[in-house]
């Protein structure tokens, strides 16, 4: 079974902090996927990361894919209100052509 | 370009009956993935449809069926709805590795 786990769970910091999310996997993955979620919506795409090592930046969202293609990294740099919502890292298998999704990372940022 | 699109938005169905959500994709998207949301907790996979045949299920029952249309857009069907049916259902959209774009979802409530 493979399995994508988020760290932190939850986190909750004041507007301005630095912070970093975790994706983990002992499995390979063809790319990799970042989504934010705001309650009752869809996931809404934020960045496809292909190539072991890849780092891509999205304003002051930094997203970098492991070079071994098992393991992705999400840091945002002074965090806004605006960021607000859960984070969630997805997979992309060839083998099985589904997307499989991490465990979440739920994140407040306070005023 | 609509996007994903799902209706309806919201439902509630009462234990035993069935429920069929809708779902059309992103222009140029070939594949239709529907996962289950329960609150508080990342997407599961339901199953995926891929030129009108299902190529991939998850770990949930027969009572979830699917079908999806010549113009790619897909249904879902449960049937003998339980409670436990209640969720976020889901729709993506995708083709191949390159991210799979999600719809608004469809809340269900069974009573």
């Amino acid at each position: 079974t493979q399995l994508l786990e988020q760290s932190p769970q939850f986190l909750s910091i004041q507007e301005g902090e630095n912070l970093t999310v975790y994706c983990n996997s002992s499995s390979v993955f063809s790319s990799l996927q970042w989504y934010r979620q705001e309650p009752g919506e869809g996931p809404v795409l934020l960045v496809t990361v292909v190539t072991g090592g890849e780092v891509k930046k999205l304003k002051r969202l930094t997203f970098q894919f492991g070079d071994a293609r098992k393991d992705s990294s999400l840091h945002i740099t002074a965090a806004q209100p605006g960021d607000t919502g859960l984070y969630l890292c997805a997979a992309y298998t060839s083998g099985t052509y589904k997307y499989i999704f991490g465990t979440g990372t739920r994140l407040k940022v306070l005023a | 370009d609509a996007g994903v699109t799902q209706s309806p938005t919201h439902l509630i169905k009462t234990r035993g009956q069935q429920v069929t959500l809708r779902c059309s994709p992103k222009s140029g998207h070939d594949t239709v993935s529907w996962y289950q949301q329960a609150l508080g907790q990342g997407p599961q996979f339901i199953f995926q449809y891929y030129e009108e045949e299902e190529r991939q299920r998850g770990n949930f029952p027969d009572r979830f069926s699917g079908h999806q249309f010549p113009n790619y857009s897909s249904e879902l069907n449960v049937n003998a709805l339980l409670l436990g049916d209640s969720a976020l259902y889901l729709c993506a959209s995708s083709f191949h590795r390159a991210g799979a774009f999600f719809g608004q979802g469809t809340r269900l409530t069974v009573v």
